[in-house]
């Protein structure tokens, strides 16, 4: 079992540019979240998924996008990428909505110069 | 606010010697998750505890949680240096479905 996995592991992209991370959630789990952690700050719930559907949002714009497919597989997209943006993203995956710990990929470090 | 409040936020030891970490938290909750984050790496889930547990081990691991004061606290005896990292809790409620993080404890075992 390959547990949660990122791609990519790390990534550099330009103010304005647009990026998108993938996440494939650990076998037998159908819901995914995403995270952005700051330097220094604990991971912040940016939105999760389940049946395809966003089904939670946290305090992020709407340049902060998403999509999972039937495989569970899910897409996190960011679009006009701000300085500000610069963070380790982190995808975690459960089996459910009901009450089940999380497991985490290692993360997508996203650097915007 | 759902997150919980980790306290202190960074803590030095020797190994050997206990750590214990706080976590204060707001809502009501269904159960409490203490999570490990190496640095720059992925969070590992360390334990849960039920709403109607009060206290929970694994391994060198304690947690309590005291519902009436809305807190929590994950003791891990005879630290180890392979235990520095940041240690983080996570108050879980059905109705919101999600996990959500405050800053941590930065834990540092020094051999």
């Amino acid at each position: 079992d390959a547990g949660v996995t990122q791609s990519p592991t790390h990534l550099i992209k330009t103010r304005g540019q647009q990026v998108t991370l993938r996440c494939s959630p650990k076998s037998g789990h159908d819901t995914v979240s995403w995270y952005q952690q700051a330097l220094g700050q604990g991971p912040q719930f940016i939105f999760q998924y389940y049946e395809e559907e966003e089904r939670q949002r946290g305090n992020f714009p709407d340049r902060f996008s998403g999509h999972q497919f039937p495989n569970y597989s899910s897409e996190l997209n960011v679009n006009a990428l701000l300085l500000g943006d610069s963070a380790l993203y982190l995808c975690a995956s459960r089996q459910g909505q009901g009450v089940r710990s999380a497991f985490f990929g290692q993360g997508t470090r996203l650097t915007v110069v | 606010s759902q997150q919980g409040e980790e306290d202190p936020q960074a803590l030095s030891i020797q190994e050997g010697e206990n750590a214990t970490m706080n976590c204060s938290y707001k809502t009501s909750i269904n159960n409490l998750q203490w999570y490990r984050q190496n640095s720059g790496r992925g969070l590992v889930h360390l334990i849960l505890i039920r709403s109607n547990e009060r206290e929970k081990h694994s391994g060198r691991l304690r947690v309590t949680l005291d519902t009436s004061k809305k807190s929590s606290s994950l003791l891990i005896t005879a630290s180890r240096a392979a235990d520095t990292a940041s240690y983080f809790c996570a108050p879980w409620n059905t109705g919101f479905q999600k996990l959500v993080f405050g800053t941590g404890t930065r834990l540092l075992v020094s051999p």
